[in-house]
């Protein structure tokens, strides 16, 4: 089975601009969380989403949005990229809302802004 | 508010020796705690969680974990290192109400000398 898959891999962005980051989870998991980890820290957590609603939200700007899509992808924006959205973007999903499940973590996207 | 230290940067053992990574959290309610590794330009691999049950938990690849409820510890454990164990480790908190919030410490790099 594939696991959690993100796109793209890496991408290099000028400060102002906007990015979008996509996740596929694992099939039959309807729980996507993003957390961001900045170079030498623990990752931080951005957003959850169980069935297509934002059910978390952690300690980020409005520049920072995410959404849900039927078949349980997701993806997160980031507008008016700062130099210091500069980290790897984790993608985690699961099976439930909330659970005493593990989150399975995607590979994640290198993001850099310059 | 939740919060995990992970009070070494590094650890350092020899193969073949047992290794402990420690880890200590803050959670309000009965936790769910859980442990990840992170190999080089990787997303996070699940090892091990405690949810409830037995305070010794075993994972993957040999490693374990004991929970200490008076202590507020859950320390990472291996008999026996191996080389090939050197990594990035993460523990990782989330409170039973929190929905898939997960707070994580800020890493343990592991260096397993041959």
């Amino acid at each position: 089975d594939a696991g959690v898959t993100q796109s793209p891999t890496h991408l290099i962005k000028t400060r102002g601009q906007h990015v979008t980051l996509r996740c596929s989870p694992i099939s039959g998991h309807k729980s996507v969380s993003w957390y961001q980890q900045v170079l030498g820290q623990g990752p931080q957590f951005i957003f959850q989403y169980y069935e297509k609603e934002e059910r978390g939200r952690g300690n980020f700007p409005d520049r920072f949005s995410a959404r849900q899509f039927p078949n349980y992808s997701s993806e997160l924006n980031v507008n008016a990229l700062l130099l210091g959205d500069s980290a790897l973007y984790l993608c985690a999903s699961s099976l439930e809302r909330t659970s005493g499940g593990e989150q399975y973590f995607g590979p994640g996207t290198r993001l850099t802004v310059t | 508010a939740q919060s995990v230290a992970q009070p070494e940067d590094q650890v350092n053992v020899a193969e073949g020796n047992p290794l402990t990574v420690k880890c200590t959290y803050s959670v309000s309610g009965n936790p769910y705690l859980f442990w990840y590794v992170q190999y080089p330009n990787r997303g996070l691999q699940f090892l091990l969680k405690y949810i409830t049950g037995d305070n010794l938990v075993k994972g993957s690849y040999g490693f374990e974990a004991e929970f200490n409820k008076s202590q507020t510890s859950f320390h990472l454990k291996k008999p026996s290192a191996l080389v090939s164990d050197s990594a990035l480790y993460f523990c990782a908190v989330r409170a039973n109400n929190a929905g898939n919030m997960l707070t994580f410490g800020g890493g343990t790099r592991l260096m397993v000398k041959p």
